[in-house]
């Protein structure tokens, strides 16, 4: 069972469409939730942090449920440039270390 | 400029030779981290390092090596013994930060097998 499972897409979406992302994660000891962005052939980078009591940043808005252990991510009014893949993290361990979703690839079409 | 490199952007390796991958951080950061991203798969551990001169295998360490003899560098070697060693190599470093620990990426190096 892979630990944090994440919706297989791709998602292909018009530009101003509001989509979602779902993803659950088996370690109910983890400590802290992110979202990652990942464009294709570089770096992941942090789009933003998941907090129990929700929290939005822009059109970005992500939810933690801890007792379901699952994370949502929505994005509003896509954009062109929101096309990328998507990657549900969460940390855990005396490490720190970050356990990766396989990801989301997302398309937003003109 | 303040952050993570990585060198060199891509790195040929061929059959029997060890590679050493390198990761460079100026962030002042305690921990480092190597990860490997093949396609279509999410990133996995190799090695990571809470402190200068400490190191602990992650979750794929075997045919690696790493060593942590300074702050801001923390180098990655692949070794002979990694059968599969084509992946995208990530290093990471993580920041305490005010409210919660969050880790940053260097660029990548994607290692190729001749």
């Amino acid at each position: 069972r892979k630990e944090v499972e994440q919706d297989p897409g791709p998602f292909n979406v018009p530009e101003g469409a509001t989509v979602a992302f779902n993803c659950t994660y088996s370690n109910s000891a983890s400590q802290s939730f992110f979202w990652y962005r990942q464009d294709c052939r570089k770096e992941p980078k942090l789009l933003m942090s998941v907090y129990s009591s929700g929290n939005e940043d822009g059109r970005f808005t992500a939810q933690l449920n801890r007792a379901s252990q699952y994370i949502s991510l929505l994005i509003r009014d896509s954009k062109l440039s929101d096309s990328a893949t998507y990657l549900c993290v969460v940390m855990e361990g005396s490490a720190r270390q970050l356990t990766f979703g396989s990801g989301t690839q997302l398309t937003v079409l003109p | 400029d303040g952050g993570i490199t990585q060198s060199p952007k891509y790195l040929f390796r061929k059959e029997g030779q060890n590679v050493t991958l390198s990761c460079e951080q100026n962030l002042n950061h305690d921990a480092m981290y190597w990860y490997r991203q093949d396609p279509g798969q999410g990133l996995r551990l190799i090695y990571y390092s809470q402190i200068v001169n400490d190191f602990q295998k992650g979750d794929i360490a075997e045919g690696y090596s790493v060593s942590r003899e300074k702050k801001e560098s923390f180098p990655l070697t692949v070794t002979s013994a990694q059968k599969n060693p084509t992946a995208f190599y990530l290093c990471a470093t993580r920041d305490r930060g005010e409210y919660q620990e969050t880790q940053y990426f260097g660029p990548g190096t994607r290692l190729l097998v001749l």
